[in-house]
This record gives C-alpha cells, sequence and structure tokens, in this order.
C-alpha cells in the first residue's frame, strides 16, 4: 500500500520568504504525485501534477515541485510567497495501475504574515 | 466553479435523522468518489464508483450507504450517525480510473455536525 508523509503540519512565513514544503512518499513502482491546495473556507484545488517526463514541474501562482525518485521526494517550492498563499497544502500519489486510490498527505497549513 | 457541485454546503442532524448528501458533476467523468476529511487527519477515501458501478469501498460503516444513479451524480445517504463522523465529506470525480494522466476534481464539500 502506498502512503505518504508530511512533516511540515504548519509553517509560519513572512511575505516574500523563499518556501519548500516536504512531501516523502513510499510505494515501490511508477507513481503520479500531486499538490492540491485548500485556501480558506475553499474547495480543494490542483496546484501541479508530475505523471512522468522532466521531474520539475511548474504549477499555477509560481508554485513549482521536483520530484526526486531516489528520494521518494515531491517538495513543493515557491521563491517568494505572498499574504494570498495562506492555505493548506496536501500532497497526494496513486499508482498509474491502481488509479483510483489517490492518497493523500496529512496536510500543511502554511501562514503568510503581511 | 469546481465542475463538481455538492448540496448541501453545511447539514446538522441528529444522530436518528436520516439525510443525504448530493454531488453532481458536470466535466463528463466517468469516475465520482467520496473523501472523508476530518481535522488533523488525512484525507480518507470513503468509495468509488466508475461507471456506476462500486469500486470500492474502504472498511466504510454502513450507516453511510453511497448511491451512483448515473455517471454525473453521486449520492451519500446517511443514517444513525455518530458525532464523531462530523466531518467535511468532500465529492469528486476523475476520467477513468487507472486511465494515465488521470486527475482528480473536487467539489467544495458539505460540512457535517451530527449532535
Amino acid at each position: 500500500a502506498q502512503s505518504v508523509s508530511q512533516h511540515n503540519h504548519h509553517v509560519i512565513l513572512s511575505e516574500a520568504a523563499s518556501l519548500e514544503l516536504g512531501c516523502n512518499y513510499s510505494y515501490g513502482g511508477t507513481v503520479n504525485l500531486f499538490w492540491y491546495v485548500q485556501y480558506p473556507g475553499q474547495h480543494l484545488q490542483l496546484l501541479l501534477k508530475y505523471f512522468s517526463g522532466d521531474p520539475l514541474v511548474k504549477g499555477i501562482k509560481g508554485f513549482e515541485a521536483e520530484f526526486i525518485k531516489s528520494k521518494f521526494s515531491f517538495n513543493l517550492r515557491k521563491p517568494s510567497v505572498q499574504w494570498s498563499d495562506t492555505a493548506e497544502y496536501f500532497c497526494a500519489v496513486n499508482a498509474p495501475g491502481s488509479a483510483r486510490q489517490l492518497t493523500f498527505g496529512s496536510g500543511t497549513q502554511l501562514t503568510v504574515l503581511p | 466553479e469546481t465542475g463538481v457541485t455538492q448540496t448541501p454546503r453545511h447539514l446538522v442532524m441528529g444522530m436518528t435523522n436520516k439525510k443525504s448528501l448530493k454531488c453532481e458533476q458536470h466535466l463528463g467523468h466517468n469516475a465520482m468518489y467520496w473523501y472523508k476529511q476530518s481535522a488533523k487527519k488525512p484525507l480518507e477515501l470513503m468509495f468509488v464508483y466508475s461507471l456506476e458501478e462500486r469500486v470500492e469501498n474502504n472498511s466504510v460503516p454502513s450507516r453511510f450507504s453511497p448511491e451512483c444513479p448515473n455517471s454525473s451524480h453521486l449520492f451519500l445517504h446517511l443514517h444513525t450517525l455518530q458525532p464523531e463522523d462530523s466531518a467535511l465529506y468532500l465529492c469528486a470525480s476523475s476520467s477513468l480510473p487507472g486511465s494515465s494522466g488521470n486527475t482528480i476534481y473536487f467539489g467544495e464539500g458539505s460540512w457535517l455536525t451530527v449532535v
């Protein structure tokens, strides 16, 4: 069975600081990887995804993530955060062979101070 | 606007009540899902329907009963719930599970409080 770990439960940054949120997964085969964001009071939105190809994936709103297969990691990054990035961020993984099972991490709450 | 619409957005029910959550997707997808989101816990997959057939049930108590009358609609019937069932219930949809590039799209959720 696959699992996802997000080690940072709550991250607090000032505006313009750089962001990196950790995500590690456990699964022995090929995986699809996702980052979802949930702004306060809103639905889960897809931020970016990796299926294959270039391991550095660029998403919406200046976010990017790098898939490092040897480390089973898919960390989310943004060079300069804004107050509007305050939200909860979820890493998720599924295996193409059983793509119905999207497994989520427990989430990281990001608070950006103005 | 997500393409996945859930009603009601908020529901308060007693432990002896019977209520239903409704989900409708306008994305032309063939798979629909129910997830449960509780505080401080990862999202939990409850049920998966693929082409209107239930293909996954993750050990969910029988007081939760899903129904998928067609590929655009999904219901979650609730009966004799417990206070610990209070949570945000998320509906989602995707193209057929197993297809490459499968991305899941979520609705805004239904906040359920059991009193």
